[in-house]
């Protein structure tokens, strides 16, 4: 029940196109959704979150859509570039705390010049 | 810049030959966290300190230990390192003011490997 599940595991996208991953989980519990935005050899730093009052958050380019019925919330990656090939962590946390955090297993994103 | 400082960013060690990872931070957060990241894989907490409270995740192998002798340094020791442990080990911080909005820092990890 304190799972988070991801998908897809690995995205390729060309340039200027919409990158979409997405993620479910079981724990009504859940009232907090980070993604986590992680570069190689880098650790994951926060890209965007979301709170579950509300059904869709964007920063630039980026875009939370939150599905509380369904339990399903996705990042959507608007005119994608090369430079956020990355890999995409999507979690839930309970409370809004760090300490009761659960990752997606992650997604591993190309955007294609 | 305040941030969480990782070292070294690679490590050699043999088989059970004991091993220390070391982190700072300039953040001053109350909450610092060790995470293992193995290739391709989501971090998987190890355990955690509020403050000076200690809380070990109930999977994490005895073999994994750690002291936070300040509110800026923490430390990963790796008792009897195995195969199995080569990874890349994240140090993460955080600052709990209970708005239900904790965002984790992470330094740049340390690479592990184990020959």
């Amino acid at each position: 029940q304190q799972q988070v599940k991801q998908s897809p595991q690995s995205l390729i996208v060309q340039k200027g196109g919409i990158s979409i991953i997405n993620c479910a989980y079981e724990n009504t519990a859940f009232d907090y959704f980070p993604w986590y935005q992680q570069f190689p050899g880098k650790g994951p730093a926060l890209l965007i979150a979301i709170r579950p009052d509300v059904s869709e958050k964007k920063e630039g380019r980026f875009t939370i859509s939150f599905n509380k019925s369904a339990k399903q919330f996705s990042l959507h990656i608007m005119d994608s570039q090369p430079g956020d090939s990355a890999t995409y962590f999507c979690a839930a946390s309970l409370s809004g705390s760090a300490r009761q955090l659960t990752f997606g297993s992650g997604t591993q994103l190309t955007v294609l010049p | 810049d305040a941030m969480v400082i990782q070292n070294p960013r690679y490590q050699v060690t043999q088989f059970g030959k004991p091993v220390t990872l070391s982190c700072s931070q300039t953040l001053n957060h109350n909450v610092m966290y060790w995470y293992q990241q193995k290739s391709s894989q989501a971090p998987k907490l190890l355990f955690h300190y509020y403050d000076k409270d200690f809380n070990n995740e109930a999977d994490t192998p005895d073999n994994f230990q750690s002291r936070r002798p300040n509110t800026s340094f923490c430390f990963l020791d790796i008792r009897s390192p195995g195969l199995g442990d080569a990874a890349m080990y994240l140090c993460a911080t955080s600052r709990d003011e209970g708005t239900g909005l904790e965002k984790l820092f992470f330094g740049s990890g340390t690479q592990l490997s184990v020959l």
